[in-house]
């Protein structure tokens, strides 16, 4: 089955920068996703890779992917406070409808924490 | 902010009562998909709903059930509250069931008491 993990916590100063881990189990995967989270709040969708590709950079975010260690990570560069929350790194995997990809599948969130 | 709306925001509710929750998509977007989050964890996969027939479903039991209207607005409707249903319930809605940009709303938060 799907497995998602990512470490728990990461704390850093502001102004340097951030990099959260995930692994994954599914071979299968065909898109990894990074959301944020803020306290009380929905997902927000941050970025996304497609599992054919090795790195994506969207202005202070880069996410680097390696299929064959089934490891995501997401760099942000100049860590702002307002960087603190909660990432989740999340992805698809086949479903019963055609073979489209209609599900999510999470990691339980790793809480960043950035000090002034 | 993404144009996913869920209602209500917060609802208290006792355990062995129904509840139904409502989620509007974003404008262009035809399949909903819903998520529980249980305190300290990731959310989980309930179910997809496109073209107003379910397209999947996790591991949930069947006293979870949903709907989608024409307009693709949904409800999520579960029955025989237990005390483990307290979660946030997420609703995410994407262009198609291939979840490239699944969009969420603020979510709905359930306490059973």
């Amino acid at each position: 089955g799907e497995d998602v993990e990512q470490s728990l916590f990461l704390s850093v100063r502001e102004g340097d920068s951030s990099v959260i881990n995930c692994t994954y189990t599914d071979s299968s995967s065909t898109y990894l996703y990074w959301y944020k989270q803020e306290p009380g709040a929905g997902l927000q969708l941050l970025t996304y890779i497609f599992s054919n590709m090795d790195m994506k950079q969207d202005q202070r975010l880069t996410v680097l992917l390696n299929k064959k260690d089934k490891h995501l990570s997401l760099r942000i560069a100049d860590t702002q406070t307002g960087d603190s929350a909660i990432y989740f790194c999340a992805e698809t995997s086949g479903g019963n409808s055609g073979g489209s990809n209609y599900k999510l599948t999470f990691g339980k969130g790793t809480l960043l924490t950035v000090n002034p | 902010e993404t144009g996913v709306t869920q209602s209500p925001t917060h609802l208290i509710k006792t355990r062995g009562q129904q509840v139904t929750l409502r989620c509007s998509s974003q404008s262009g977007h035809n399949t909903v998909s819903w998520y529980q989050q249980a305190l300290g964890q990731g959310p989980q996969f309930i179910f997809q709903y496109y073209r107003e027939e379910e397209n999947g479903r996790g591991n949930f039991p069947p006293r979870f059930s949903g709907l989608q209207f024409p307009n693709y607005s949904s409800e999520l409707n579960v029955n025989a509250l237990e005390l483990d249903d307290s979660a946030l319930y997420l609703c995410a809605s994407t262009a198609g069931p291939l979840n490239t940009e699944a969009f969420f709303g603020q979510g709905t938060r359930l306490t059973v008491v």
